[in-house]
């Protein structure tokens, strides 16, 4: 079965640190992947996408994603982190043969002390 | 900018009581979702539609159903609720894949539903 796998489901970092989250996923074929962030008490939206092309993507708020498609992974980065961007964040698989379907991983919380 | 409204941000309803969530979306999507968010389980698809009338399940559909009506408007109904669908619950929106600017998902603010 189609899934997406995020390992670290907690994270605590000081303000400036820098972050990588990890998202792989399991599905054979092509893929548009997205990472999506929660902020405490909005709705998700999305922060970057990759449907092909360069592997680097950049996103809003000085986040990237690199798309590495023999480890099938899209881990999210950011050099310096802010407080604000404490959060919950999600990776997002959605398969391009012939599916509407997106899936998810489990998410991952990010709290950055200032 | 797409606009994806629910129209209730916190339920609380009864065991075994039927309950209806509502979802409208502005951008004449064809593509309407719905999911559920669960602590250390991430979103959760329940139902999703790619046209009026059209209907598939997702992962998760047990104990619930779906009426999508109109094109902006896409109901989750469950039958009769029971304390383990207490969630949040999340509408989403696209447009089909290749259309408009390949946008992925646009989500509503949720609904939290307690079943008590």
């Amino acid at each position: 079965a189609q899934s997406v796998s995020q390992h670290n489901h907690h994270v605590i970092l000081s303000e400036a640190a820098s972050l990588e989250l990890g998202c792989n996923y399991s599905y054979g074929g092509t893929v548009n992947l997205f990472w999506y962030v929660q902020y405490p008490g909005q709705h998700l939206q999305l922060l970057l996408k990759y449907f092909s092309g360069d592997p680097l993507v950049k996103g809003i708020k000085g986040f990237e994603a690199e798309f590495i498609k023999s480890k099938f992974s899209f881990n999210l980065r950011k050099p310096s982190v802010q407080w604000s961007d404490t959060a919950e964040y999600f990776c997002a698989v959605n398969p391009t043969s012939g599916t509407y379907k997106y899936i998810f991983g489990t998410g991952t919380r990010l709290k950055v002390l200032a | 900018d797409v606009k994806v409204t629910q129209s209730s941000r916190y339920l609380v309803k009864r065991t075994g009581e039927k309950v209806f969530l509502e979802c409208v979306q502005d951008m004449d999507h064809e593509n309407m979702f719905w999911y559920r968010q669960d602590p250390g389980l991430g979103l959760r698809l329940i139902y999703f539609s790619y046209d009026v009338k059209m209907k598939e399940k997702g992962d998760i559909p047990e104990g619930y159903s779906v009426s999508r009506e109109k094109k902006e408007r896409f109901s989750l109904i469950l039958e009769s609720a029971s304390t383990n669908q207490t969630s949040m619950y999340l509408c989403a929106s696209s447009p089909p894949p290749g259309q408009g600017d390949n946008s992925p998902l646009h989500f509503g603010n949720g609904t939290r539903l307690t079943v008590t």
